[in-house]
């Protein structure tokens, strides 16, 4: 399958920090990147959409000041959580959209766990 | 909107038999997409299968295949000859084909024993 690289994969930081997790396909153009937050034995909470040269789109009850996703070319989409509490602690995950010759799929990056101290 | 249960939290197997993880869905969409995702320890998703609503025939991949039953919408996950290997969070997901979101059901935990 499609491969989707996220970094760093893992990241301690203090409280009022910002912290930048990128988000790359590899092998494929993405338009549309996703980004999710997952708690322990959880399923995975989508945070937003992110299309190239737009705006993002954020679910409901996702501050998109606090969560700032920038996805400026077809390759890479950003997440920077600024001014990071404890509580935004997490794992957090992207995914790409892949519409190409393999079908319409989703590939997801390992992940980046965030520990905000 | 759409969703997506899995009512089996958690599932074990023994190791070399079957096992069947369920996954029902609701949408008024008739073009999607379905797919299982395998999460193992390591927290990496990994695709395991995916259908297409419109294809009658159901996937199959090695030891994976699907019971796809459109009309009562439901995407189970049949996993033969179970390995130790495929103990893992296993989660149903949806994705219409107009969209742009992925719906995830709340996944199913399965433990092989060995």
């Amino acid at each position: 399958g499609a491969v989707v690289s996220q970094h760093p994969s893992r990241v301690i930081c203090k409280s009022g920090t910002s912290v930048k997790i990128e988000c790359r396909s590899l092998d494929f153009q993405a338009t549309t990147m996703f980004w999710y937050r997952q708690f322990p034995k959880k399923s995975l909470m989508l945070m937003a959409t992110s299309n190239e040269g737009s705006k993002a789109t954020y679910e409901q009850g996702v501050e998109k000041d606090k969560f700032l996703i920038n996805h400026a070319s077809l390759t890479l989409s950003t997440l920077t959580v600024t001014s990071a509490h404890p509580e935004d602690s997490s794992f957090y995950i992207c995914s790409a959209r892949d519409p190409g010759p393999r079908g319409e799929t989703q590939y997801f990056g390992p992940g980046t766990r965030l520990l905000v101290l | 909107a759409q969703t997506v249960t899995q009512s089996q939290p958690e599932m074990s197997v023994q190791e070399a038999e079957t096992v069947t993880l369920s996954c029902t869905y609701d949408t008024s969409e008739n073009n999607y997409y379905l797919f299982w995702y395998k999460q193992p320890p390591s927290r990496q998703m990994i695709l395991v299968i995916r259908q297409e609503a419109y294809k009658q025939q159901n996937a199959t991949e090695n030891r994976f295949s699907v019971n796809f039953q459109k009309a009562a919408k439901s995407f189970s996950l049949k996993i033969s000859d179970s390995q130790l290997g495929d103990t893992a969070m296993y989660f149903c997901a949806f994705m219409a084909n107009t969209g742009n979101q992925f719906y995830f059901g709340t996944g199913t935990s399965l433990t092989v024993i060995p």
